[in-house]
């Protein structure tokens, strides 16, 4: 079946400017993440969503930095007045369900270049 | 989520299977064990994850010791295409962040070669 996808795969954005990045999950699947990962480094968390509760926020970097998601399917991130700092690999991941025993399978990424 | 630890790099000949330790002395009795893999430019690929009992997909292995405190992942016949870093992951139940989130190490860079 089709997996996680996200648009576009690569974005070269100027310094400044804002950008949205998407993500479609599994058909199906409730819980949805977003995580980055810069050139070199491990991923790192960003923000969560399950269903209809309140999203995790938690690692996102600043308020810069914004998701949405739409009819519990469709999400995008929303990175404002970027900066050379955010150029990374953005993943999204989706889930079936929240919690450890349901994995969760990632998209190919975008990659984010702010020059 | 507790901590892992994994060796930076292992080498493993085709056909020969592969064994990827991981430590994690302080996984609670709650905690999963999760193993993933990135692939070059790739998102990460899920492989195998257990609580207690060793497990078998058609990807790989996952043997757990009685103690949990370490595990390793078996690929058992390594092609060039398992060439790749391999994260071992403890996930929590935490209701928010813990048992939802991935907090990925800096995992083993294995490599495969004929």
């Amino acid at each position: 079946g089709a997996g996680v996808s996200q648009s576009p795969s690569n974005k070269v954005t100027e310094k400044g400017k804002d950008v949205e990045l998407r993500c479609d999950p599994i058909s199906g699947h409730t819980a949805l993440y977003w995580y980055r990962q810069s050139l070199g480094q491990g991923l790192e968390f960003l923000i969560y969503f399950q269903g209809n509760s309140a999203p995790d926020k938690s690692g996102l970097p600043s308020d810069r930095f914004s998701a949405e998601r739409t009819g519990g399917s469709v999400s995008t991130l929303t990175i404002q007045r970027t900066q050379q700092e955010d150029s990374a690999v953005y993943l999204c991941a989706s889930s079936l369900e929240w919690g450890p025993t349901y994995e969760q399978y990632f998209g190919p990424g975008t990659r984010l270049t702010v020059t | 989520d507790a901590k892992t630890t994994q060796p930076p790099s292992m080498d493993c000949a085709e056909g020969r299977a592969a064994n990827l330790p991981c430590n994690h002395s302080t996984i609670s009795g709650n905690e999963y064990v999760y193993w993933y893999r990135q692939i070059h430019s790739q998102g990460p690929q899920y492989i195998i994850h257990g609580l207690k009992n060793n497990e078998t997909n058609e990807m790989a292995s996952l043997i757990i010791t009685e103690d949990r405190k370490s595990s390793t992942l078996i690929l058992p016949h390594a092609t060039l295409r398992d060439t790749a870093v391999y994260y071992c992951i403890v996930r929590g139940r935490g209701l928010t962040g813990g048992g939802n989130k991935l907090t990925f190490g800096t995992g083993t860079q294995l490599k495969v070669e004929l």
